[in-house]
């Protein structure tokens, strides 16, 4: 099956610092998404991005897809910003994601 | 904008007990999927369901059943539980490719 690979697995960073954050796939897929897990265990929406580039805030993501790899970036992290990041995958028409391990990030004050 | 209801959000069953978990769909999706989260885990995919019917079927136990009703909500039922059934059991659902997730149900198996 697909494999989904994301790194670094843990990062801390100092509270208005930058990061990216990548998401490695072993095939080629319809569905990518970006997930943020907050401590609370609440799984949120963050890019649906197969291919392309997109921004939401300080948040954005960008997909190759010919290249098989997907980057997060965080812009000016805040505390709230911790928590782990999912990057998701679907190669058929069902749904179905495959998620890799995650990133733990933790951002301090 | 509404979102995946999922009840209970808490639950805690002894061994060999019984348990059934709900989810409730974003209205129009048509598509409804569970997943098991392990302590430290990534989230694994345990079925789906589309327009009522079995869909795709992952890594989920014999003693694990789940199905879709006529208004679209679902159910998973989870038998004879077992000290490592412990974990959070998410929903989501989608009308196109994109999944959106409920806050999930923590089970507890003491």
């Amino acid at each position: 099956g697909i494999q989904v690979e994301q790194s670094p697995p843990d990062l801390i960073l100092q509270e208005g610092a930058n990061s990216t954050l990548r998401c490695n796939f072993s095939d080629s897929v319809n569905n990518l998404q970006w997930f943020h897990q907050n401590p609370w265990g609440q799984l949120i929406n963050l890019f649906y991005i197969p291919s392309g580039t997109k921004q939401n805030g300080r948040l954005s993501a960008t997909t190759v897809a010919t290249e098989r790899y997907s980057l997060l970036y965080i812009s000016s992290s805040q505390t709230t910003d911790s928590g782990v990041y999912f990057c998701a995958v679907d190669r058929g028409s069902q749904g179905n994601l495959i998620f890799g391990k995650g990133t733990k990030l933790s951002v301090k004050p | 904008a509404a979102g995946v209801i999922q009840s209970p959000r808490h639950l805690i069953k002894e061994k060999r007990e019984t348990a059934t978990l709900k989810c409730y769909p974003i209205p129009r999706h048509d598509t409804v999927y569970w997943y098991q989260q392990g302590p430290g885990q990534d989230p694994q995919f345990l079925i789906s369901f589309y327009e009522k019917m079995q869909s795709d079927k992952g890594s989920i136990p014999d003693r694990f059943s789940a199905q879709q009703f006529s208004d679209y909500h679902s159910e998973l039922n989870m038998s004879s539980l077992e000290l490592g059934d412990s974990a959070l059991y998410f929903c989501a659902s989608s009308v196109t490719a994109e999944a959106f997730f409920g806050q999930g149900t923590r089970l507890t198996v003491v």
